[in-house]
């Protein structure tokens, strides 16, 4: 069965310096993996997507996201937050072409003036 | 283009009632996905159409149950409701079932149940 785990529930960052927000998946085949942001009261936004290819994905926002096949990961990173990127975030992941989209449970992400 | 549009946002409902919420997909996607989402559980799936067609189904009771039209527009109902289905129920639409084809999903409708 496909998984996926965002290990913080929350991340508190100061502006201006990198974030990351981490995901770890688990699938048979290869993965699909996908970026969401939410913000209050408001549908998922799509940020970035990892079907294949270079390891590091560039999204939108300034959001990039690297996928380690080894270590079964794919974290997302921006070399300096906003606090307007401050909202939800959430690692999906579909196994092969088929499959529905899981959902990690979210990362709720703070930036700080 | 417009988005994808869900209709009500806001319902309130009693246990036992059943309701049904709209979603109207980007124009020229014809999938359609609903999910379930409250605090506890995250994120789940409900069910993914295609073509008029159910292809994929999450682990929900019978009394989750939803289509989709030729326009691709699609509906959920739920039944006999219960307090827990209170959620926010969202849906998502993308150009084709393949896995690649990212979700666009719209603002939801936050259901109460009382």
């Amino acid at each position: 069965a496909q998984s996926v785990a965002q290990p913080e529930d929350q991340v508190n960052v100061a502006e201006g310096n990198p974030l990351t927000v981490k995901c770890t998946y688990s699938v048979s085949g290869n993965p699909y993996l996908f970026w969401y942001v939410q913000y209050p009261n408001r549908g998922l936004q799509f940020l970035l997507k990892y079907i294949t290819g270079d390891n590091l994905v560039k999204g939108s926002y300034g959001f990039e996201a690297e996928f380690n096949k080894s270590q079964t990961s794919f974290h997302l990173k921006k070399p300096s937050a906003l606090v307007s990127d401050s909202a939800l975030y959430f690692c999906a992941v579909r196994g092969g072409s088929q499959g529905n989209l899981i959902f990690g449970k979210g990362t709720k992400l703070s930036v700080k003036p | 283009k417009a988005g994808v549009t869900q209709t009500p946002r806001y319902l309130i409902k009693t246990r036992g009632q059943q309701v049904t919420l709209s979603c109207s997909p980007i124009s020229g996607h014809r999938s359609v996905s609903w999910y379930q989402q409250t605090p506890g559980q995250g994120l789940q799936f409900l069910f993914e159409y295609f073509s008029e067609t159910q292809r994929n189904k999450g682990n929900f009771p019978g009394r989750f149950s939803g289509r989709q039209f030729s326009n691709s527009r699609s509906e959920m109902n739920v039944s006999t409701l219960e307090l827990g289905d209170s959620a926010l129920y969202l849906c998502a639409s993308s150009l084709w079932m393949e896995g690649n084809s990212p979700l666009h999903f719209g603002n939801g409708t936050r259901l109460t149940v009382t």
